[in-house]
Order: C-alpha cells, then structure tokens, then sequence
C-alpha cells in the first residue's frame, strides 16, 4: 500500500525552525517528483514546494522563497521541508504529496502534520 | 502571478448534477485536477487529464475543460459527496489552487 507520513510539526515562536520529514512506503519512492502543500485553519490548500525525483529540480511559492528548503533522501524514501524566520502566516497543516507518474497531479497525500507559529 | 478562480459554494438537491467550474486564463493549457476534501481529511484526486479518474473514485465524477474554464461534474449527486472542492492547475513550475468550492447537497 502507498503510504505517506509526516512528522515534525509543533509549536514554534516567530522567526524560529522547524524541519517537517515525510516518511514514504509502498511506491519506488526516487520516481516520483513530490510536493508540500499546506493548509491554513478554516483556508484553502496552498502549495508550498515541490521536487524532483533525483532531487536536482525544485520550486518554491513565492511566500517561502528564501526560507523554506525542500529536500529528499531516497536512500531512506524520506522528503524533508526545512522552515527557517517562520511567521504567524505559515501556521497551517502541512501536506506531503506524491505526484501521479508523468503527470502533474496529486494522487496520494499524507495525513498531514500541524505547525503553529506563535509566540 | 497565474490564479484560477471557482465559486465560494454550490448547492444540489440528492440525485441532481453539480456543476462546480474553475476559471483561469488559458486554464485548458494548465493540466487542471480536481480534489475534495471532507472535514479533517486529506485532500483526494477526483479527477485529472480533462476527464480520468484516479482508482476508487466513482464513475458519477467526469470532468471537462474548454478554453479557460474547467468544470467537474457530479452526476446522482449522493450526501456523500458534500465536501471541499479545490481545482488545481499548473503554470511553469508553479502550482495553483483555487479557492475552493464547498458543496452542499440539500
């Protein structure tokens, strides 16, 4: 069974860190292109990061740019956001999700890890 | 920046056809996609590539994209199907989410 699950979230103070990890299973995890999207309370989805399978290509939204770092270990099946000068703004959910092979859509998320930037 | 645009809500009697559409420039060249989302759950892929559905979801869900409108359409509309409703495009390297749809079956 495909399976994702991330791990990280808390409560963290404004400007602090936070690195969320998404555990992967089921799937040849190194195929698959992965993104981060996030979800603030009572909002809309938001996508936050994505990555290449090889890990050579990302892409950032505009509101992360510069502080969020995307990663991938695919010797561990393991994805990673890297959260630095966090901000009230970026308290949400946050989403790991597989993309469908040779598409651009989001065929498997995760349960999905909450953050909570406050001081 | 690429935006795409979908009703706050929408409303169908059980057994009707909704009709939630997704607007945005070009949207047709965008790759749109389709999720719900119930309350405290993950999102789930309803529909992608114009009209295909992921394994699992029900044949009442099609999908259909002209120009620069998207539109997902639920036929026999069931109480199940109340939810969130979020199309998705992609632009360059940019994902895009609409609003979101929230629809309520009365």
């Amino acid at each position: 069974e495909v399976q994702l699950l991330e791990s990280g979230g808390g409560l963290v103070q404004p400007g602090g860190s936070l690195r969320l990890s998404c555990a992967a299973s089921g799937f040849t995890f190194a195929s698959y292109t992965m993104r981060w999207v996030r979800q603030p309370p009572g909002k809309g989805l938001e996508w936050v990061s994505s990555i290449s399978g090889r890990g050579d290509t990302t892409a950032y939204a505009d509101s992360v740019r510069g502080r969020f770092t995307i990663s991938r270990d695919n010797s561990k099946n393991a994805l990673y956001l890297h959260m630095n000068s966090l901000r009230a703004e970026d308290t949400a959910v946050y989403y790991c999700a597989k993309l469908l092979m040779g598409g651009y859509y989001m065929d498997v998320w995760g349960k999905g890890t909450t953050v909570t930037v406050s001081s | 920046s690429y935006e795409v645009t979908q009703p706050p809500s929408v409303s169908v009697s059980p057994g009707q056809t909704a009709n939630i559409t997704c607007s945005g420039d070009k949207l047709g060249d965008k790759y749109p996609c389709w999720y719900h989302q119930k309350p405290g759950q993950s999102p789930v892929l309803v529909i992608y590539q114009d009209n295909k559905r992921p394994s699992g979801i029900p044949e009442r869900f099609s999908g259909s994209n002209s120009g620069n409108t998207a539109t997902l359409i639920i036929s026999g509309t069931q109480a199940m199907d109340e939810a969130d409703y979020y199309c998705q495009a992609w632009d360059s390297t940019t994902v895009v989410f609409g609003g979101g749809t929230k629809l309520t079956v009365l």
